[in-house]
Formats: C-alpha cells, sequence, structure tokens
C-alpha cells in the first residue's frame, strides 16, 4: 500500500537558519504533494503545495522541490522565524474510488531557538 | 466563507452515550473528510464523501457512522465507543475530484476539530 516516509522526527535551528524536511513516498500514482503546518492545540493548516508536474514552488520563505524519479520531496525554510515553530506534515495525494485520499508522513516537530 | 468549521470544540462522552460531530462549509467544495488524530500523530483518514456519497470507508468500526445531509453538512454520528477513540476529530474538505482540471482543486482544508474524550 501507499506510505509516506517524513525525516527528520524533531529538528531544532537557529532563528535565521535554514530548515529542511524531507519525505519520500511509495505510490507512483501519486500527484500532488502538499505540506501543513499544525501548532499545538490547532488545526492542520496547508502551507504550500506541488503537483507532479512541477519541479519546484517557492511562496515568500518557503519552496518545496520534487524529484519524480526517486519519489521524494523536500520543504526548505529560509530565515526561519520563532513563529515558524510547529509540526509540519508532508503528504502524498492520489485520485482512488472517485474520490482523494491523502497519506501523511509522521511529523517533523520544528523548534526554533531565538 | 473560506472555512470549515467543526461543533463541538470539546465532547466528553460515557461508552454507553450517543453523540453527534458536526462539520459545515460554505466554500462551495464536493468533497468531504472525516479524520481522527491522536496526539503526536498524522491525521488518519476515516471517510471520504464525494458529491454527497461515501467514496472511501478505511475499515472503520460500525460504532462510527457519517451521514452527509447535504453537500455543505457533514456528521459523525458515535454510539459505544471506546475510551482507546480519544483523539481530536478533523473534517476537512476540498473542491472534489470532477474539478481536478481546475487550479487548486486537490487543496483539503481542515476544521479546528472536536476534541474527543471517551471515558
Amino acid at each position: 500500500g501507499e506510505n509516506v516516509e517524513q525525516h527528520p522526527s524533531t529538528l531544532s535551528v537557529q532563528e535565521g537558519d535554514s530548515a529542511v524536511i524531507k519525505c519520500t513516498y511509495s505510490d507512483s500514482a501519486s500527484n500532488y504533494f502538499p505540506w501543513y503546518k499544525q501548532e499545538l492545540g490547532k488545526r492542520p493548516q496547508l502551507i504550500i503545495d506541488i503537483r507532479s508536474n512541477v519541479g519546484e514552488k517557492k511562496d515568500q520563505r518557503i519552496a518545496v522541490t520534487l524529484n519524480k524519479t526517486a519519489k521524494h520531496f523536500s520543504l526548505h525554510i529560509t530565515e526561519t522565524q520563532p513563529e515558524d515553530s510547529a509540526v509540519y506534515f508532508c503528504a502524498a495525494h492520489r485520485p482512488i474510488q472517485g474520490a482523494q485520499k491523502l497519506v501523511f508522513g509522521q511529523g517533523t516537530r520544528l523548534t526554533i531557538n531565538p | 466563507d473560506t472555512e470549515v468549521t467543526q461543533t463541538p470544540k470539546h465532547l466528553v462522552m460515557g461508552m454507553t452515550n450517543k453523540k453527534s460531530l458536526k462539520c459545515e462549509q460554505h466554500m462551495g467544495h464536493r468533497a468531504m473528510y472525516w479524520y481522527k488524530q491522536k496526539a503526536k500523530k498524522p491525521p488518519e483518514l476515516m471517510f471520504v464523501y464525494s458529491y454527497e456519497k461515501l467514496s472511501i470507508n478505511e475499515s472503520v468500526p460500525s460504532r462510527f457512522s457519517p451521514e452527509c445531509p447535504n453537500s455543505s453538512l457533514l456528521n459523525l454520528h458515535l454510539h459505544a465507543l471506546q475510551p482507546e477513540d480519544s483523539a481530536l476529530y478533523l473534517c476537512a474538505s476540498s473542491q472534489g475530484l470532477l474539478r481536478s482540471g481546475v487550479r487548486g482543486a486537490y487543496e483539503q482544508y481542515f476544521g479546528p476539530g472536536t476534541r474527543l474524550t471517551v471515558t
């Protein structure tokens, strides 16, 4: 079945430095890869996504890259700020049975140290 | 309106109770989802409704019963739950697969969740 692996499980960086979170997926039919940020006690919030026909996408300080051949995708956060501290989840999506299914990675707890 | 709303925010119920969770969206989305999230874990898909029809049931026990009365509403009926069912229950919505060529069609937006405790 489909599987998404996410690394690292925890990440601590100094404010202003960059953070990178990596995911791999197993299902070659996956065609959409969102990233969610979840702060403590709050809902997962979509922060950036990428479709399988695109290799890279950037939105201000965050960027996502996708390597379809290797089935890897990564989240890059530059110039990190304390408010970036949260749990980040990657996910892989595929259409199934007339609907959509997201399979999530296990999450990365990112801590930004002032 | 660009939000998914859920009620109640918190729910405590005994194992013999019957209760319902409610979810609502007014974004015109035609796919709605129920997820269960345990502490320090990712959301785990339970059910998917596509155009008001149940499309995916991820082998969820029958003590959880979903209902989609119309395209804006999604309910989750709870009966005879177990303590291990205590979790955050998240609703989400997206535009729907028939609009897959439309920009943003795959984006799923989550509600704030219902924190359920079964005693």
